[in-house]
């Protein structure tokens, strides 16, 4: 198993450009996220989503969007990049909390993608 | 929205001596967890507490679960270089969120 990988691994960006920041899964995991890492900071989350064809915004959606059309992908598009945007990605999947026993689900991580907005 | 702050925000020790990092919050969470992650990594799973007052060892590492469920601790033993990281709690109920983070950093 390659467990989630993510492309690509870096990125700059010009001030309005656009992109799409890729993550697949090969657990069978339900559910997926993506999060931003700013500088020294904990992880907040852009969007999730529970299955194919249902995703919901986090903490900070604005200016982005996701779609998942299969269980194992996962894309965060960036339609108009800004410098606030300029951090590091990460997708996370896990099995949802009901298949964990009621517990916290365990989140599996990519790599991460680092993004720079200029 | 539920706030995990963690204590401190940095820490920086000498190899061989005993620390201790918290994670607080004005809410019950019916579990938490502890996430270790190492620099161009994501963040790895380094346990689960779910009981109030529970305490879990791995090797060096001591976790340990507030009787109230409100805050978690991790008491690291004998501090080596390969404890360097980011020390990241999550909790919630249905929804779960990581906290601010302990960014640590062993001295050879």
């Amino acid at each position: 198993n390659a467990g989630v990988t993510q492309t690509p691994k870096f990125r700059i960006l010009k001030i309005g450009q656009s992109m799409t920041l890729q993550c697949t899964q090969d657990m069978n995991h339900n559910y997926m996220y993506w999060y931003r890492q700013d500088p020294g900071m904990g992880l907040k989350l852009i969007y999730y989503s529970v299955g194919a064809g249902i995703t919901d915004k986090g903490e900070v959606p604005n200016g982005y969007n996701v779609s998942r059309s299969t269980t194992e992908d996962f894309p965060l598009r960036l339609e108009l990049a800004a410098p606030s945007q300029t951090s590091v990605y990460f997708c996370a999947s896990s099995f949802p909390l009901s298949t964990s026993g009621g517990r916290a689900d365990t989140q599996y991580f990519g790599p991460g993608t680092r993004l720079t907005v200029l | 929205t539920q706030l995990l702050e963690q204590s401190p925000q940095f820490l920086s020790i000498q190899e061989g001596e005993n620390l201790t990092v918290y994670c607080n919050s004005s809410s019950v969470f019916s579990s938490l967890q502890w996430y270790r992650q190492e620099p161009g990594e994501g963040p790895v799973l380094l346990v689960t507490v779910v009981t109030g007052g529970e305490v879990k060892k791995l090797k060096r590492l001591t976790f340990q679960f507030g009787d109230a469920r409100k805050d978690s601790s991790l008491h690291i033993t004998a501090a080596q270089p390969g404890d360097t990281g980011l020390y990241l709690c999550r909790a919630g109920n249905e929804k779960l969120t990581f906290g601010t983070g302990t960014r640590l950093t062993i001295i050879p």
